[in-house]
């Protein structure tokens, strides 16, 4: 069964620095997702894309995030200057026409 | 925008007991409400979901009910067995904004012990 793929598992930077998370979703899904999820807390909302652009995105997703479909298969996020508050479980997700949202195995960004 | 609370933040159930996690939103447009199985470390596993035509979906072991007039819906896991330990999200998507990407909503969560 396809599944979303995410790189690194484990991501540790300083603060101040840029990181990028991956993804890559499941190939026939045209809607994407990244949530995050701080430690033993709730899973939020980032941000969405379709059709090659932000679709909506959340009050977290401010000016230092960033999102790209640099290819047909690949899906970023980008954090131009972490700060120590980024530090949480990311999750990539995607779906196709239907409402199933299927998440990627996370990314856990440490920032020291 | 869209609120969704769980309860209990916490559960604790003898094996072969039943288990119920019970939440509420808050968008009366909301349509689509997923429950999400999250185990220590891992993704969020989509274990069932229902639609807001439907009153009731059962699959196997684990059911959920939604009353859309009270804006709640519950999930009910029966004869609960050791690996049914988890932490349960559920979740609420909204309908208003056609050209957004119709987001998920997540409630607290709750850490669900099934005790042998």
């Amino acid at each position: 069964e396809p599944e979303v793929t995410q790189t690194p598992s484990h991501q540790v930077t300083q603060m101040g620095q840029e990181v990028i998370l991956r993804c890559v979703p499941i190939s026939n899904h045209l809607y994407f997702y990244w949530y995050r999820q701080i430690l033993g807390q709730k899973v939020e909302f980032l941000v969405s894309f379709y059709n090659n652009e932000i679709s909506e995105k959340s009050e977290i997703f401010d000016d230092q995030f960033s999102v790209e479909r640099p290819d047909g298969s690949n899906f970023t996020l980008k954090i131009r200057s972490t700060k120590l508050e980024d530090s949480a479980m990311y999750f990539c997700a995607s779906r196709d026409m239907s409402y199933e949202q299927y998440f990627g195995p996370g990314t856990r960004l440490t920032v020291t | 925008g869209e609120n969704v609370e769980q309860h209990p933040s916490t559960l604790s159930v003898q094996e072969g007991d039943s288990a119920v996690i019970k939440c509420t939103y808050s968008d009366s447009a909301s349509n689509y409400f997923p429950w999400y199985k999250q185990e220590l470390g891992k993704r969020p596993q989509l274990i069932i979901d229902i639609r807001s035509n439907v009153g009731e979906k059962k699959d196997q072991r684990i059911a959920v009910t939604l009353n859309k007039t009270a804006k709640h819906f519950s999930l009910h896991i029966t004869e609960t067995q050791p690996e049914d330990s988890a932490v349960y999200f559920c979740a609420a998507k909204g309908t208003r904004n056609k050209a957004a990407g119709n987001k998920l909503t997540f409630g607290g969560g709750t850490r669900v012990l099934v005790k042998p």
